[in-house]
């Protein structure tokens, strides 16, 4: 399993765009990238995944350069509800068809007025 | 669609009562999973059911039971709970090799 590594926690304001990045050196050929999103006293929820160059859907954008060592996700204009903590994995492990995600202690992202 | 449901939301136990965390999932999901997470850390695997008739072991396992009880429903049970198990258990759920798992709303528990 690629390690990944992120910031701790950033700060940011209302109308901001945060840029959080995520460092995976021995990620593999066939790992995708994917980003989960959690806010206070609810599980985590999927937001994007990708593979490489840019992914973008409603909530956010996914920048991966092309030698996939490291992956950033775009948060456009950001406001007081998209304080939560974000992780970022890469790739999983097979066990018996399912999957074996490994969660790190994400970045705790803190919007304010 | 509710999605992964779990029961219950809170529950306060005494060291060594046993207690079964009830899952279930209305999205046709083959596999399915417990995970831990402890103050201020990320998720940690318990047991996971890649599809119905199976399960298999996680990262912290020890000290949990599982049951796949048919394919909507997965129950993690704590046979004698120690204060070591307070945490906050969530039950996932995803396609057969899909990264995109789907999570309930958790269940707080304590261990006195």
């Amino acid at each position: 399993l690629a390690k990944t590594t992120q910031p701790i926690s950033m700060d940011s304001y209302e109308g901001q765009e945060v840029n959080i990045t995520c460092s995976h050196n021995n990620i593999a050929t066939n790992d995708y990238i994917t980003w989960y999103q959690q806010f206070p006293s609810q599980g985590p929820r999927f937001i994007i995944q990708g593979y490489k160059t840019k992914v973008t859907n409603e909530v956010a954008s996914l920048f991966i350069p092309a030698d996939r060592k490291s992956s950033t996700l775009s948060l456009p204009r950001v406001s007081l509800s998209d304080t939560a903590v974000y992780y970022c994995l890469v790739g999983y492990e097979m066990g018996g068809g399912g999957n074996k995600l490994t969660f790190g202690t994400g970045t705790q992202l803190k919007v304010e007025l | 669609n509710a999605g992964v449901t779990q029961t219950p939301k809170f529950q306060v136990l005494k060291t060594g009562q046993s207690m079964t965390l009830q899952c279930a999932q209305d999205m046709n999901h083959n596999s399915m999973y417990w995970y831990r997470q402890d103050p201020g850390m990320g998720l940690r695997l318990i047991y996971y059911s890649a599809s119905e008739g199976t399960t298999d072991k996680g990262e912290v396992p020890n000290g949990y039971n599982v049951s796949r009880l048919n394919k909507r429903e997965f129950s993690l049970r704590l046979e004698s709970a120690a204060p070591s198990q307070t945490s906050v258990y969530f039950c996932a759920s995803s396609e057969i090799s899909d990264e995109r798992e789907f999570f309930g709303p958790g269940t707080r528990l304590t261990v006195l």
